[in-house]
C-alpha cells in the first residue's frame, strides 16, 4: 500500500529565514501529490498540487514544491518565512485510479520573532 | 470563492449515542469525502460517495457509519452509536475533478 513519510515531526524556524518540508512517498507509479496547510483550528487548505508535466509547482502564499521522481520526494519550500505561516503541514498522495487520499503525519511549523 | 461548510463546528454526545454530521459541498461538485483525524493523527480517509452511492470506503467505515446525500445541497455522516475512540475531528471534501476541498471539520467529542 502507498505511504507517506513526513520526517520532521516538528520544524522550528526564524522570520524571514528559508523553509524546506520534507515528503516521500512510496509507490511505484507517479501518483497525485499535494500539499496541504492547517492553522489552528481551522481545516485543511490546498497549498498546492502536483499531477505531471514541470516538477517545479509554485503554490499559494509564496510556497513552492519540487517532484524528484528519483527520490520518491515532493519536498515543500518556502524562500522567506512569515509569523503567519505557522502551522501544520500535510503531504498527501493520491493513487491513480483511486478516490482517497493517503495523508503524511504532518509536520509542525514554529516561526520565531 | 465557494468553500465547503460544516456543521456543527463542535458536537458532544454521550458515548452510545447517535450523531450526524452535516456537510455542505461545493454547488457543482459532484465527488464527497469523510476523512477524520483524531487529535495527533494523521488525517485518515473514510469514504467516498459519488452519483449517490459509496465509491470507496476504509476499514474505519465500518455499520456504525453511514453516509447520505439526503437533498442537492447536504452530503451528511452518521455514527449510529458512538464510541470513545470516534472523537476526532471530521473532515468533510468535495471535488470536480482531481483537487479536493475540505470544509473546516466538525470536532465530534464523545464522553
Amino acid at each position: 500500500a502507498q505511504s507517506v513519510t513526513q520526517p520532521d515531526i516538528h520544524i522550528t524556524v526564524s522570520e524571514g529565514a528559508s523553509l524546506e518540508l520534507r515528503c516521500n512517498y512510496s509507490y511505484g507509479a507517479t501518483p497525485y501529490l499535494f500539499w496541504y496547510v492547517q492553522s489552528p483550528g481551522q481545516g485543511l487548505q490546498l497549498l498546492l498540487k502536483y499531477f505531471s508535466g514541470d516538477t517545479l509547482v509554485q503554490g499559494i502564499k509564496g510556497f513552492e514544491a519540487e517532484f524528484k521522481r528519483s527520490q520518491s520526494s515532493f519536498n515543500l519550500r518556502k524562500p522567506s518565512v512569515h509569523w503567519s505561516d505557522a502551522a501544520e503541514y500535510f503531504c498527501a498522495v493520491e493513487k491513480d485510479g483511486s478516490e482517497k487520499l493517503v495523508f503524511g503525519k504532518g509536520t509542525k511549523l514554529t516561526v520565531n520573532p | 470563492e465557494p468553500e465547503v461548510t460544516q456543521t456543527p463546528s463542535h458536537q458532544v454526545t454521550q458515548m452510545g449515542q447517535e450523531v450526524i454530521l452535516r456537510c455542505v459541498p461545493i454547488s457543482n461538485h459532484l465527488y464527497f469525502y469523510w476523512y477524520r483525524q483524531i487529535l495527533g493523527q494523521k488525517v485518515e480517509f473514510l469514504v467516498s460517495f459519488y452519483n449517490n452511492e459509496i465509491s470507496e470506503k476504509s476499514e474505519i467505515f465500518d455499520d456504525q457509519f453511514s453516509v447520505e446525500r439526503p437533498d442537492g445541497s447536504n452530503f451528511t455522516l452518521k455514527i449510529r452509536s458512538t464510541k470513545l475512540e470516534d472523537s476526532a475531528m471530521y473532515f468533510c471534501a468535495s471535488t470536480s475533478t482531481d483537487t479536493q476541498y475540505f470544509g473546516p471539520g466538525t470536532r465530534l467529542t464523545v464522553l
